[in-house]
């Protein structure tokens, strides 16, 4: 059972350079979500999908992008990569928004 | 501002020693999350605590949910070094789908 799955685990990318990041779940689950985490500053949403065809802000949303493909896959862009944004990435699901959150294993993302 | 404000934000113990991680907000939730992460692994959930006033034990672990469901408390006895690693709280909030967490605990058990 894969669970949540995410590509690139690792990436090094130039300023101005554009990637996405890619997250695939195979638990059937309604909502996914791209956090990003930095030293001291715990997970801090990005971006969210209540459902399929639904996109919604979190609490860091400036500089990136997302879609939901489908039910099972949810991605997250970046248009031009900034020093700032030199992160790891970690996707989630979950049944509905209350219930246990599954994490991918991350990616660590280098902006040079 | 945070919406769950997490403390201590370090903690390092001596094996067997007891220890409280908090997790405070001025708002009030319908249940709140507590997850474990350990180095180069996403978090994995430890427990969900649904009621005011609820205490859940998991093994030498006690999680309480506050009487106004603003706060809850994780108490770990006799710390051992595989309790090592980043402890966050988290909850949905605005009943919106947002799953937001606090900045989380970092401990560290030493032998």
């Amino acid at each position: 059972n894969a669970g949540v799955t995410q590509t690139p685990k690792f990436q090094v990318l130039k300023t101005g350079q554009s990637m996405t990041l890619q997250c695939a779940q195979d638990m059937n689950h309604n909502s996914m979500y791209w956090y990003r985490q930095d030293p001291g500053m715990g997970l801090r949403l990005i971006y969210y999908s209540a459902s399929e065809g639904t996109t919604d802000k979190g609490e860091v949303p400036n500089g990136y992008n997302v879609s939901r493909l489908n039910k099972r896959e949810f991605s997250l862009r970046l248009e031009s990569a900034a020093p700032s944004q030199t992160s790891v990435y970690f996707c989630a699901s979950n049944r509905v928004s209350h219930t246990e959150a599954f994490f991918g294993q991350g990616t660590r993302l280098t902006v040079v | 501002t945070q919406l769950l404000e997490q403390s201590p934000q370090f903690l390092s113990i001596q094996e067997g020693e007891n220890l409280t991680v908090y997790c405070n907000s001025s708002s009030v939730f319908s249940s709140l999350q507590w997850y474990r992460q350990e180095p180069g692994e996403g978090p994995v959930l430890l427990v969900t605590v649904v009621t005011g006033g609820e205490v859940k034990k998991l093994k030498r672990l006690t999680f309480q949910f506050g009487d106004a469901r603003k706060d809850s408390s994780l108490h770990i006895t006799a710390a051992q070094t595989g309790d090592t690693g980043l402890y966050l709280c988290a909850v949905n909030y605005n009943q919106g789908g947002k799953l937001i967490f606090g900045q989380g605990t970092e401990l560290s058990v030493k032998p």
